[in-house]
């Protein structure tokens, strides 16, 4: 049992580029969500999604695109890298939103990202 | 909107030393409240969780009370270890919506 596998773990990125960061459970977890951690900040959510077909914008979705179509896999787009998407990327998943709700959330062990 | 404001660090302290991290929250409703724990290079794990106001939520010698009159939730530990050192969060979840608002973090050091 994987758990939630990330993939890069360290990516440095120019100005511009574009890249996928891949988030995969063997869980069969409905709910999944990406994070950015920023230090001073916590984590803030770019997006997440109630199962496979459905995604919505969390707090920070600018400059990120998600889709979900296995219940597998939940990957983030970075369109077109900026220096202040620089950050620490977890994605987390739950067996279902009332799961999450309750707190019962696996995360992954992030990917580091840095845009020069 | 929800907002969870937490005390500042880094908080250093020596083993068997008495740890409090403050936790107040913003938010509509009753929410749920988290603490979550990082270890170093690692993802968060969920430490502790309090779903209703007066509820105490406790785990690995860490205690937190869901204080709505106070819109708290304090994290403490009576007598600390060098392997409590990490980041820790506290987070809300609101009740009309799927999203985890943290707060932003405390380092905590322990040393020997």
């Amino acid at each position: 049992n994987a758990g939630v596998t990330q993939t890069p773990k360290f990516q440095v990125l120019k100005t511009g580029q574009s890249m996928t960061l891949q988030c995969a459970q063997d869980m069969n977890h409905e709910y999944m969500s990406w994070y950015r951690q920023d230090p001073g900040m916590g984590l803030r959510l770019i997006h997440y999604s109630v199962g496979a077909g459905i995604t919505d914008q969390g707090e920070v979705p600018n400059g990120y695109n998600v889709s979900r179509s296995t219940t597998e896999d939940f990957p983030l787009r970075l369109l077109s890298a900026a220096p202040s998407q620089t950050s620490v990327y977890f994605c987390a998943s739950s067996y279902s939103p009332d799961s999450f709700k309750r707190g019962t959330i696996y995360f992954g062990e992030g990917s580091w990202l840095t845009v020069v | 909107g929800n907002s969870v404001t937490q005390m500042e660090g880094p908080v250093t302290l020596s083993e068997e030393a008495f740890l409090t991290i403050n936790c107040t929250y913003t938010a509509t409703g009753y929410p749920s409240l988290f603490w979550y724990v990082q270890y170093p290079g690692e993802g968060l794990q969920l430490l502790l969780k309090a779903t209703k106001a007066d509820d105490k939520g406790s785990n690995k010698g860490f205690e937190a009370t869901y204080r709505k009159e106070t819109t708290s939730f304090h994290l403490e530990k009576g007598s600390v270890q060098v392997s409590d050192s990490a980041v820790y969060f506290c987070a809300l979840s609101a009740t009309n919506d799927y999203k985890l608002s943290f707060g932003a973090g405390t380092t905590v050091t322990v040393r020997a």
